[in-house]
């Protein structure tokens, strides 16, 4: 198995600003993944973030919006731009790797609960 | 249609009382998970599933690949239980979950 921490745990952000979500693992694995959480609902991938490859939306995400970062094995960045009150949700990250697991198992982060004033 | 689907969406108990949740889904899949959410947002795993049945402590989940759909027992319930419990697959094509839109508990000592 994995522990996944998460920074910041929480946040308080005004419209328009950004915030860049850190997630860090306690081994390497390929893949990481970052979901979204709107309140009452269930979980939506925003991307796949392997490392040394762009990272992969999913339809309804973009780029610009939810800049992804990968530097290394343990490491993992999401960035929310330009925020309205409608990007208030959990944000999740998960990793996957056959090192730490079965090729179907994720692991997951403690999340980040963003509320954007 | 969302390809995974959960019953009840909410669910209410008294202490000590058996707990069924239930997970139908439509697709191929070559796994099937049981998350747990509690309220601070994290998620836990609790069982993955291809075939069978599986037991751990007071939890029991069971597949029917026949019929495409999976239950998650709670014997003996306690508050500590109440949680938003979630259903994901991982379908035939690849590792990436697929998810129901989650059954929120609540155990009443």
């Amino acid at each position: 198995s994995a522990v996944i921490s998460q920074k910041p745990s929480r946040d308080i952000c005004q419209r328009g600003t950004s915030l860049t979500i850190q997630c860090q693992v306690d081994s390497q694995v390929t893949m990481m993944f970052w979901y979204r959480q709107q309140p009452g609902q269930s979980l939506t991938l925003i991307a796949t973030a392997n490392q040394g490859s762009e990272a992969t939306y999913e339809s309804g995400f973009v780029i610009d919006k939810f800049p992804i970062s990968r530097p290394n094995l343990t490491f993992s960045t999401l960035t929310v731009s330009n925020m309205s009150p409608e990007d208030s949700s959990i944000y999740l990250c998960s990793a996957s790797d056959r090192r730490i697991g079965s090729y179907n198992e994720q692991f997951f982060g403690p999340g980040t609960r963003l509320t954007v004033l | 249609k969302n390809e995974v689907e959960q019953s009840p969406q909410n669910l209410t108990a008294q202490e000590g009382e058996f707990i069924t949740i239930n997970c139908s889904y439509s697709v191929g899949i070559s796994a099937l998970h049981w998350l747990q959410q509690h309220p601070g947002g994290g998620i836990v795993s609790l069982f993955m599933l291809s075939s069978g049945k599986k037991k751990h402590g007071r939890l029991i989940a069971t597949i029917n690949i026949q019929e495409k759909h999976s239950s998650l027992h709670i014997t003996a319930s306690h508050p500590r239980d109440s949680a938003v419990y979630i259903c994901a697959v991982n379908k035939n094509t690849g590792n990436q979950f697929y998810f129901g839109t989650g059954t929120s508990l609540t155990v009443i000592p």
